[in-house]
């Protein structure tokens, strides 16, 4: 069965460090690019940030509210990709999600169940 | 950035009914428009892509169209599991931008 699944997520202070997971199973992430998608309790959705595939030179994308402080990573030998948070505010809380870009089509087709992201003192 | 605005926000409909769910952007995105469906708690899930190709999987009572600023998703019939709440995302330009999200529920 083809999944993500996030990890790594957890309770952190203002101005603090994070970095979550995004495992694949079932198919080989490498070829993939992935995108990270965060949702505030409550709230919408609101797309994070991309990275591309190795034969894409690995091209990030980020939205302005997380640019500068948050960065994407992979591990293709792992099938992960991961999420680097630094300097983070209390307005990032929420869970974040990762997803893969569609072999097929312009979209999102496989989302992992989310990792919640607590920014408080 | 590209705004995407849903109408209505929230709706209230019956098993049967059917119901149109409108997404608009601020500036063309030709058909690079996917729906999603989300329950509480959920992942959201991918419906259709490229504007009205259904997703693997997904049943033919959902459908989309339309293509440059304004798109619907259509639910023919509507049944018990498909009280959720539904986002447009425009995959045209980056940041790839969500709609706000329309929430069906029970009448």
């Amino acid at each position: 069965e083809v999944q993500l699944e996030e990890s790594g997520g957890g309770l952190v202070q203002p101005g603090g460090s994070l970095k979550v997971s995004c495992a694949a199973s079932g198919f080989t992430l490498s070829g993939s690019a992935v995108h990270w998608v965060r949702q505030a309790s409550g709230k919408g959705l609101e797309w994070v940030g991309r990275i591309r595939s190795k034969s894409k030179n690995y091209a990030t994308e980020y939205a302005a509210a997380v640019n500068g402080r948050f960065t994407i990573f992979r591990d293709d030998s792992k099938n992960t990709a991961y999420l680097q948070m630094n300097s983070l505010r209390t307005e990032d809380t929420a869970v974040y999600y990762c997803s893969r870009w569609a072999i097929d089509g312009p979209s999102l087709d496989v989302w992992g169940k989310g990792t919640t992201v607590t920014v408080s003192s | 950035d590209i705004q995407l605005t849903q109408s209505p926000s929230f709706l209230s409909a019956s098993v049967g009914d059917r119901v149109i769910i409108t997404c608009r952007a601020s500036q063309g995105i030709s058909t690079y428009l996917a729906w999603f469906q989300q329950k509480p708690g959920k992942a959201p899930k991918l419906l259709i892509y490229d504007a009205s190709t259904l997703q693997s999987g997904v049943p033919s009572r959902f459908s989309g169209s339309g293509s440059g600023t304004e798109f619907t998703l259509t639910i023919s019939s509507l049944q018990p599991e498909d009280f959720a709440t539904y986002y447009c995302q425009q995959l045209n330009n980056y940041p790839f931008t969500f709609g706000p999200g329309t929430t069906v529920d029970i009448k």
